[in-house]
């Protein structure tokens, strides 16, 4: 079963700001949280990932709870083609294997 | 970043035939590689993960003699799809992680989207 819950979809203006939230409140110490996204029709791509800093790289930064409850992804300013389902993922302990939950359709509006 | 590559990326086939699939890290080696499947409108589901040199792991209810895993070196594992049906038609993609372990991000190929008449 998937360890996150997502909201079902989103939409976002283009040019803003946009916050994806995740909850993974049975997260273990030791487990990353991850974030992909899938474009229709093609596969998942990596956007970013973390234990329990805050990242930021080129595409989004990535902030965690200090609990580790949950954490928000964002797009700083959102284009159409950010248009897509985000995925917040929680890895499997000790292994590479990734349960998808539904994610959630984040439509950026013109 | 690395590069994982399916082929064919659309198939279709008639009732009763076999499907193969095939994925390749490009640039890197994988010891391991997953097959997931997705139906419109779904998410992701994790079919199997598959291990270079050995025996494919089947996640629960997903048959095994229905869908041949084969992992016969470092670069490729290919999924053959047994005496397909309609209800097989679906979007297959396969992820691999780098040999090693020192991280945790999966990259994944295209997708091949099997669709069975």
């Amino acid at each position: 079963d998937a360890k996150t819950t997502q909201p079902p979809s989103m939409d976002c203006a283009e040019g803003r700001a946009a916050n994806l939230p995740c909850n993974h409140s049975t997260i273990s110490g030791n487990e990353y949280v991850y974030w992909y996204r899938q474009i229709h029709s093609q596969g998942p791509q990596y956007i970013i990932h973390g234990l329990k800093n805050n990242e930021t790289n080129e595409m989004a930064s990535l902030i965690i709870t200090e609990d580790r409850k949950s954490s928000t992804l964002i797009l700083p300013h959102a284009t159409l083609r950010d248009t897509a389902v985000y995925y917040c993922i929680v890895r499997v302990e000790g292994t590479y294997k990734y349960i998808f939950g539904t994610g959630t359709r984040l439509k950026v509006l013109a | 970043g690395a590069v994982v590559s399916q082929h064919p990326s659309r198939v279709i086939c008639k009732s009763g035939t076999s499907v193969k699939i095939e994925c390749r890290s490009l640039d890197f080696q994988a010891t391991t590689m997953f097959w997931y499947r997705q139906f419109p409108k779904q998410s992701l589901m994790l079919m199997a993960t598959s291990n270079e040199g050995s025996k494919a792991t089947y996640e629960q209810g997903v048959e095994k003699d229905k869908f041949l895993i084969n992992h016969a070196s470092l670069t490729l594992s290919t999924l053959t799809v047994t005496s397909a049906h309609p209800e097989d038609s679906s979007f297959y993609i396969c992820s691999a992680s780098l040999t090693g372990g020192r991280t945790g991000e999966l990259f994944f190929g295209e997708g091949s989207r099997l669709t069975v008449l």
